[in-house]
């Protein structure tokens, strides 16, 4: 089993729906979680950094559910730049930055 | 602006030659590292300096030496290249602090390497 595991897509949706993305990771110790934004041929962007209570930043929520050891990345009414690659990276030993794993990415098209 | 930059952009390569992979960044960070990322597979550290005058190994660092010249610069080197170094590779930087704002990587553009 892969340490992050995400569905690689590609989600085609049309603009102004809603979409919603997970991520499992394996190590019940993990103790950070962030989605990265990556657009075609370019370098990986934080996007969001993910607490145990939630967040929201605009049109972007994500959640952590420990109990399930997933993550979950929800878009509301989606934007034709809002087309990327979302990565999910796990901090799997408390935060030291040389264990962070990548997931391999969602890929999202939104369709005019 | 601010940033982190690496060069070349892009380089091809023959089997068994050498080359080095340039990073730098301004934002006074004293964590860097080197990933690639290939089709498929998560990115993956290759070796990381936690802080000036120190480097370790990451998860695939087979085939790559490292230095870290100052707090600014970072340097991957490829002694001879083979086919299976094909990837884009990737300079990022963080910050230290508070675990989650120390795990906030800033990114450069990549650099493209063909190994023939």
């Amino acid at each position: 089993r892969k340490e992050v595991e995400q569905d690689p897509g590609p989600f085609n949706v049309p603009e102004g729906a809603t979409v919603a993305f997970n991520c499992t990771y394996s190590n019940s110790a993990s103790q950070s979680f962030f989605w990265y934004r990556q657009d075609c041929r370019k370098e990986p962007k934080l996007l969001m950094s993910v607490y145990s209570s939630g967040n929201e930043d605009g049109r972007f929520t994500a959640q952590l559910n420990r109990a399930s050891q997933y993550i979950s990345l929800l878009i509301r009414d989606s934007k034709l730049s809002d087309s990327a690659t979302y990565l999910c990276v796990v901090g799997a030993y408390g935060g030291a930055t040389n264990k962070l794993i990548f997931g391999t990415g969602t890929l999202l098209a939104v369709q005019p | 602006n601010a940033g982190v930059t690496q060069t070349p952009k892009f380089q091809v390569l023959k089997t068994g030659q050498s080359m080095t992979l340039q990073c730098a960044q301004d934002m006074n960070h004293n964590s860097m590292y080197w990933y690639r990322q290939d089709p498929g597979m998560g990115l993956r550290l290759i070796y990381y300096s936690a802080s000036e005058g120190t480097t370790d190994k990451g998860e695939v660092p087979n085939g790559y030496n490292v230095s870290r010249l100052n707090k600014r610069e970072f340097s991957l080197r490829l002694e001879s290249a083979a086919p299976s170094q094909t990837s884009v590779y990737f300079c990022a930087s963080s910050g230290t602090g508070a675990p989650s704002g120390a795990n906030v990587l800033t990114f450069g553009a990549g650099s493209r390497l063909t190994v023939l």
